[in-house]
């Protein structure tokens, strides 16, 4: 059982590239989420989607763009990646009802994310 | 003043042990609240949830809320080396409405 799996795990972007950030879940959660962490700033909600089809902002939502691909995949996508998006970024995964309505259970291992 | 706050660390103790964890919040709608522990170079992993008030125990692991306090601890007795991580702490109010993680703490265990 993989539970959510994140790919790639590194990545080095020039400014002005593009690029996506892939992720992939096998626990048919209906819930999916994109963090980025930043030293001393916590985990950050960049976007949500409660279900296929759905998504939402969330705090730093500025500067990407996701989509909701199936019931399994979430993707993150950078347009013009900037210095300031450098950063090492979590796609989870829960379920969507009960207590874990709306908040992150399982959480891949991460894509870390440089922009020179 | 930060929503969630929790001291960095490093926090290095002994194997062996009794570690205690705090995270201090300002909002008193929450009632959801988690503890999570990271490895270097990994994800987040769910170690403890609890809602409201009152103590949860989960092996060598005891989650408790002070909702009065708006004070919440995760005390880890019997403190192994593998338990060398940074523990996250998080909280919501209704169903994940306001969700925030704290910046984590850095635990050392040392043999």
């Amino acid at each position: 059982n993989a539970g959510v799996t994140q790919t790639p795990k590194f990545q080095v972007l020039k400014t002005g590239q593009s690029m996506t950030l892939q992720c992939a879940q096998d626990m048919n959660h209906n819930s999916m989420y994109w963090y980025r962490q930043d030293p001393g700033m916590g985990l950050r909600l960049i976007y949500y989607s409660a279900s296929e089809g759905t998504t939402d902002k969330g705090e730093v939502p500025n500067g990407y763009n996701v989509s909701r691909l199936n019931k399994r995949e979430f993707s993150l996508r950078l347009e013009s990646a900037a210095p300031s998006q450098t950063s090492v970024y979590f796609c989870a995964s829960s379920a969507s009802r009960g207590y874990w309505r709306n908040q992150p259970q399982h959480f891949g291992d991460g894509t870390r994310l440089s922009i020179l | 003043q930060k929503e969630v706050e929790q001291d960095p660390g490093p926090l290095s103790v002994p194997e062996g042990a009794i570690v205690s964890l705090n995270c201090t919040y300002s909002n008193s709608a929450f009632q959801y609240f988690m503890w999570y522990r990271q490895y270097s170079r990994k994800g987040p992993e769910l170690l403890m949830y609890t809602y409201s008030s009152g103590n949860k125990e989960d092996g060598r692991f005891t989650a408790q809320v002070d909702k009065s306090s708006k004070y919440i601890s995760l005390f880890i007795r019997d403190s192994q080396p593998s338990d060398s991580a940074t523990y996250l702490c998080a909280m919501s109010s209704n169903y994940g409405q306001n969700f925030v993680f704290g910046p984590g703490t850095r635990l050392s265990v040392l043999p």
